[in-house]
């Protein structure tokens, strides 16, 4: 069975830009939550979308905002970039609806804005 | 909301020495319990996982785990480390009948030859 898939791996981008990151779960998995990694933050929740609703979400402007496909796929948007979203994001996926599901990571999108 | 605390940030090991990684949470009710690893340029990958049962979980690469409900705690252990376990290892917690998780800030695991 396939992992999960980020797409790009990697992407440069400029102050002011916005940006999409792309997230394929494992097949059959309906839940989708999007993290941001950072050195001095660690792992900070974003949000988590299961059947193409959102159900959580963390402490972030509005200028990041996500969503899911009928497919399970995901997507996140960051608009209006900034030097401190370098980061690496990282999306994981889970198969059930409650926390007894563990989260399976994809191998992230590094993100530096310039 | 959980709050889990890994308190060694970093832990220097010589090879095939044991190694304890210290994982406490916060919350008073149920919980269950998972430790994942991340290696260089990856994503986190699932070491263990604690739902019910047996307090002792035995997980991959010879790494176990056993959860104190008393002491709110779920420390990961291994006998003897390899070059290999050099690591960020993170410590997970979400509530029964949640569905949110919460992560520690990770311990850095530098095994030295």
């Amino acid at each position: 069975k396939a992992g999960v898939t980020q797409t790009p791996r990697y992407l440069i981008k400029t102050r002011g830009q916005q940006v999409t990151l792309s997230c394929s779960p494992i097949s059959g998995h309906r839940s989708v939550s999007w993290y941001q990694q950072t050195p001095g933050q660690g792992l900070q929740f974003l949000f988590e979308y299961f059947s193409e609703t959102q159900r959580n979400k963390g402490n972030f402007p509005g200028r990041f905002s996500g969503r899911q496909f009928s497919n399970s796929r995901s997507e996140m948007n960051v608009s209006t970039l900034e030097l401190g979203d370098s980061a690496l994001y990282l999306c994981a996926s889970s198969w059930g609806q409650g926390g007894d599901s563990p989260l399976h990571f994809g191998n992230g999108t590094r993100l530096t804005v310039t | 909301a959980q709050s889990v605390t890994q308190l060694d940030s970093q832990v220097p090991v010589f090879e095939e020495a044991p190694v304890e990684l210290r994982c406490n949470y916060s919350s008073s009710v149920s919980v269950y319990l998972f430790w994942y690893v991340q290696y260089p340029n990856q994503g986190l990958q699932l070491l263990l996982k604690y739902l019910s049962g047996s307090t002792l979980v035995k997980g991959i690469n010879g790494f176990e785990a056993e959860f104190n409900k008393s002491q709110t705690s779920f420390h990961l252990r291994k006998p003897s480390v390899h070059i290999s376990d050099t690591a960020e290892y993170f410590c997970a917690v979400s509530e029964v009948g949640g569905n949110q998780f919460y992560f520690g800030t990770g311990t850095s695991l530098t095994v030295i030859p």
